[in-house]
């Protein structure tokens, strides 16, 4: 399996720009994540989905954040209006269930430049 | 109060040294626990789960302390290839999971 597939890998846009991030996850598993890690604030749940059903999406940070599954193998984070403050780095992860310990697989993320 | 809180570190420590991390949960409802190591620029990748018997991995050990609401990392016979940072991971619940900052640990030859 090609694991967890993000792009772009890098993006660098302007303030105000549509950004637009893309993941497919491990094929046959159910959950999908979407984080974004900074230096300051770490690594951060912004939202999961379970069979392409948004579940819980209390860390996404505003109403500039929108993120959706269309279906099992493709899911979108897309922020608009960017600003400087979402630079970071934003990983995908999926996760099958297995027992009671979820192992989540993330991807290579996506490093976001906003000037 | 963070809901998930480790030493930031760094931990500089010899090949062959035996180092421990600390991650301490606020949450006493958590129900699943694990660690991930991080390379640098790298993603995050399950290094071991946590179980409440306490588990081992080769030259890790993992344990779990739910009176204390802590788990603990051991690493014995450090390789220059264990140079990373390890997030604790705490599940509150579904998959609500919350990530520690990470403890940078740094092996010297």
């Amino acid at each position: 399996d090609a694991g967890v597939i993000q792009s772009p890998r890098h993006e660098v846009t302007e303030m105000g720009q549509e950004v637009t991030l893309r993941c497919k996850p491990i094929s046959g598993h159910d959950y999908l994540f979407w984080y974004r890690q900074t230096m300051m604030r770490g690594l951060e749940l912004l939202i999961y989905f379970n069979n392409n059903v948004p579940i819980d999406d209390s860390g996404m940070p505003e109403d500039r954040f929108s993120a959706k599954m269309p279906n099992a193998s493709f899911s979108t984070l897309k922020i608009q209006p960017s600003e400087p403050r979402d630079s970071a780095v934003y990983f995908c992860a999926s996760s099958p269930i297995i027992r009671r310990q979820e192992t989540q697989y993330f991807g290579p993320g996506t490093r976001l430049l906003v000037l | 109060r963070k809901e998930v809180e480790q030493d930031p570190g760094p931990f500089n420590v010899p090949e062959g040294a035996t180092v421990a991390f600390n991650c301490t949960y606020s949450n006493s409802a958590s129900q699943s626990f694990f660690w991930y190591r991080q390379d640098c620029r790298k993603e995050p990748k399950l290094l071991m789960s946590v179980y409440s018997s306490g588990n081992e991995d080769g030259r890790f050990t993992a344990q779990l302390n739910r009176a204390s609401q802590y788990i603990s990392l051991l690493i014995r016979d450090s390789k220059l290839s264990d140079s990373a940072t390890y997030l604790c991971v705490v599940n509150t619940g579904g998959f609500k999971t919350i990530f520690g900052a990470g403890t940078r640990l740094f092996v010297k030859a």
